[in-house]
């Protein structure tokens, strides 16, 4: 079990550029999260995939954002024309579900930065 | 706004002392976890309760449930330097966790 991991770690990008993230969970488990962690503040929910379908997107997820889990096994999570209040940490995390429980485990996290 | 508030922000204390940081909410939780993150990483779980006054040591951190699934409280014993991180509090509704803002927690040795 080699944990939840995430690439880029570190993403420098101007305003205006669309960039995407990749995740990839612990394998087999089948929820998968995305949140969002601005300085000082704990992460925020964005979304959430069980398997492959896209479940819950909260009011944070704008239409430049969006995310997709083709096989239910990797993410991405992509940003158009990214914005400086883009600027933040984003976290991927997975949990077994039903079967094995509701823990979420995360990855060590995307610093975005939009210059 | 976030749903569970944690306090201190802030806790500097010294090497040996021992610490309790609160997390407190008007929800309940079906259950909490509590993680500690260190600058430029991912929160790492430390516990989860479930059950209403549940209470769980994990070596020297003591984790409680609070009777009405709405608060929670973590104390360190004897703390160590190694035991410096921010420290988050989530609760659990439907399947999606809301985080408190953290508490800074320092040991100086």
């Amino acid at each position: 079990d080699t944990g939840v991991s995430q690439d880029p770690r570190h993403k420098i990008t101007k305003r205006g550029q669309n960039v995407t993230f990749r995740c990839d969970p612990i394998s087999e488990h089948n929820r998968l999260y995305w949140y969002r962690q601005t300085l000082g503040q704990g992460p925020e929910f964005l979304t959430y995939f069980q398997n492959e379908a896209q479940l819950e997107k909260s009011r944070l997820l704008s239409d430049r954002f969006s995310a997709e889990r083709p096989k239910g096994s990797f993410s991405t999570l992509e940003i158009q024309r990214t914005e400086q209040g883009d600027s933040a940490m984003y976290l991927c995390a997975s949990s077994a579900g039903l079967a094995g429980g509701y823990e979420q485990y995360f990855g060590p996290g995307t610093r975005l930065t939009v210059t | 706004t976030q749903l569970l508030e944690q306090s201190p922000q802030f806790l500097s204390i010294q090497e040996g002392e021992n610490l309790t940081v609160y997390c407190n909410s008007s929800s309940v939780f079906s259950s909490l976890q509590w993680y500690r993150q260190e600058p430029g990483e991912g929160p790492v779980l430390l516990v989860t309760v479930v059950t209403g006054g549940e209470v769980k040591k994990l070596k020297r951190l003591t984790f409680q449930f609070g009777d009405a699934r709405k608060d929670s409280s973590l104390h360190i014993t004897a703390a160590q330097p190694g035991d410096t991180g921010l420290y988050l509090c989530a609760g659990a509704r439907d399947y999606k966790l809301s985080f408190g803002a953290g508490t800074t927690v320092t040991v100086r040795a």
